[in-house]
């Protein structure tokens, strides 16, 4: 066990909809990261929250967006849902936000757009 | 355009001998590289990381090589055990930020 929580496990909705993924991350670390990983893909970097700022975007769509709260917690927001966006979405956090710090993952919410 | 490459998507190993996962990159402004190993239906877990100021990192059964010239590193597990069956993906991070930057990963099973 990570110490990284994910909810939900899996999702399942239609074209066109909003879901809202949500990440609490390990006691004391500061920094959460989001990825997403589709079929036969590598995890691809979707962006970064350091204490509830946001520190680094990745390859993330406008319909996405995220937001880290005052109690660290983080919620990635899907919306206008298309097929493609079918994928695991992991979220990881560390202590601090430099890089070389391993990066704790949660198990990810397997999302499924019909 | 892909910056980490690992360009075996497979590996098929008998107990007890050496796994070798080999992974390339492009980006000379990567400065660390971290190993994760993934379960099915679970989150990728850190296996070993090295900075780019080493060329070998070792952590009992694992260690991690670096060719900086070459732009390549790889993993070697010794001796390969079942419960090493796993997807392991190469990652990398660099300049001011820390996200992090994963090839596609190798699927390895350790034949018993």
């Amino acid at each position: 066990d990570s110490g990284v929580t994910q909810t939900p496990k899996h999702l399942i909705t239609a074209t066109g909809q909003r879901v809202t993924l949500r990440c609490s991350p390990r006691s004391g670390d500061l920094s959460v990261y989001w990825y997403q990983q589709s079929l036969d893909q590598g995890l691809q970097f979707l962006i970064q929250y350091y204490n509830g700022e946001e520190r680094a975007k990745g390859n993330i769509l406008e319909r996405f967006s995220a937001q880290q709260f005052p109690d660290l917690h983080s919620e990635l927001n899907l919306s206008s849902l298309e097929l493609g966006d079918s994928a695991l979405y992991f979220c990881a956090s560390s202590v601090v936000a430099e890089p070389g710090n391993e990066q704790f993952f949660g198990p990810g919410t397997r999302l499924t757009v019909l | 355009d892909q910056q980490v490459k690992q360009n075996s998507p497979s590996l098929s190993v008998q107990e007890g001998r050496i796994s070798i996962l080999n992974c390339d990159y492009t980006n000379s402004m990567f400065d660390y590289f971290l190993w994760y190993k993934k379960y099915p239906a679970e989150g990728p877990t850190f296996l070993i990381s090295i900075s780019s100021i080493k060329d070998k990192n070792e952590d009992g059964r694992f260690t991690v090589f670096l060719n900086k010239s070459a732009k390549h590193l790889s993993l070697h597990i010794v001796p390969s055990q079942p419960g090493d069956s796993a997807v392991y993906f190469c990652a990398a991070s660099g300049g001011s930020q820390g996200n992090l930057i994963f090839g596609k990963g190798t699927k390895l099973s350790v034949k018993p």
